[in-house]
């Protein structure tokens, strides 16, 4: 049972390229995630997709797509890459009780240059 | 709109010693308070949860956790602090059963010999 699954776990980008971040659940949960980390900033929420076939805005959707592929599948695509995207990415996926948790993906670290 | 402050960026302390790292949130409904950790380079973990009853919440690794509603704290304890606790702390606040889990900016613990 790997639970969230993240692909690739590095990249390097130059301004302008384009890039989809893979995410994949094994757990059955309707719900996924994508955040970025920044230092001092904490986790801030960039889209959220609540079921197959939704998904909304987060707190900073700026730059970014996103795709559910299938309920197993939440996809984050940067369409053209800007040094303000370099963070470190993670997917997540929360039990369908009220009160469960988050289950995070082990992050994909992004670099624009 | 809910927030969660982590009032401390940075705990230095030693080997053995005690340690309280404080989270305040500001939400005039029900919640749901969360302490996440995060090891280098790893994703984020649940430490512990509180949802509803008992005010004082132990998790893991011997940490625990004070609801305090009057005062809109989470705080989190633990007496006796090793080496391995180093890492960063993330409280969250999830509003009600539905809403979207918003994260502090962390605290990061460092323990000494």
């Amino acid at each position: 049972n790997a639970g969230v699954t993240q692909t690739p776990k590095f990249q390097v980008l130059k301004t302008g390229q384009s890039m989809t971040l893979q995410c994949a659940q094994d757990m059955n949960h309707n719900s996924m995630y994508w955040y970025r980390q920044d230092p001092g900033m904490g986790l801030r929420l960039i889209y959220y997709s609540a079921s197959e076939g939704t998904t909304d805005k987060g707190e900073v959707p700026n730059g970014y797509n996103v795709s559910r592929l299938n309920k197993r599948e939440f996809s984050l695509r940067l369409e053209s890459a800007a040094p303000s995207q370099t963070s470190v990415y993670f997917c997540a996926s929360p039990g369908e009780v009220g009160g469960s948790p988050l289950h995070f993906g082990n992050g994909t670290r992004l670099t624009v240059t | 709109a809910q927030s969660v402050t982590q009032l401390d960026s940075q705990v230095p302390v030693f080997e053995e010693a005690p340690v309280e790292l404080r989270c305040n949130y500001s939400s005039s409904v029900s919640v749901y308070l969360f302490w996440y950790v995060q090891y280098p380079n790893q994703g984020l973990q649940l430490l512990l949860k509180y949802l509803s009853g008992s005010t004082l919440v132990k998790g893991i690794n011997g940490f625990e956790a004070e609801f305090n509603k009057s005062q809109t704290s989470f705080h989190l304890r633990k007496p006796s602090v090793h080496i391995s606790d180093t890492a960063e702390y993330f409280c969250a606040v999830k509003r009600g059963s539905q809403g979207n889990l918003i994260f502090g900016k962390g605290t990061k613990l460092s323990v000494k010999p």
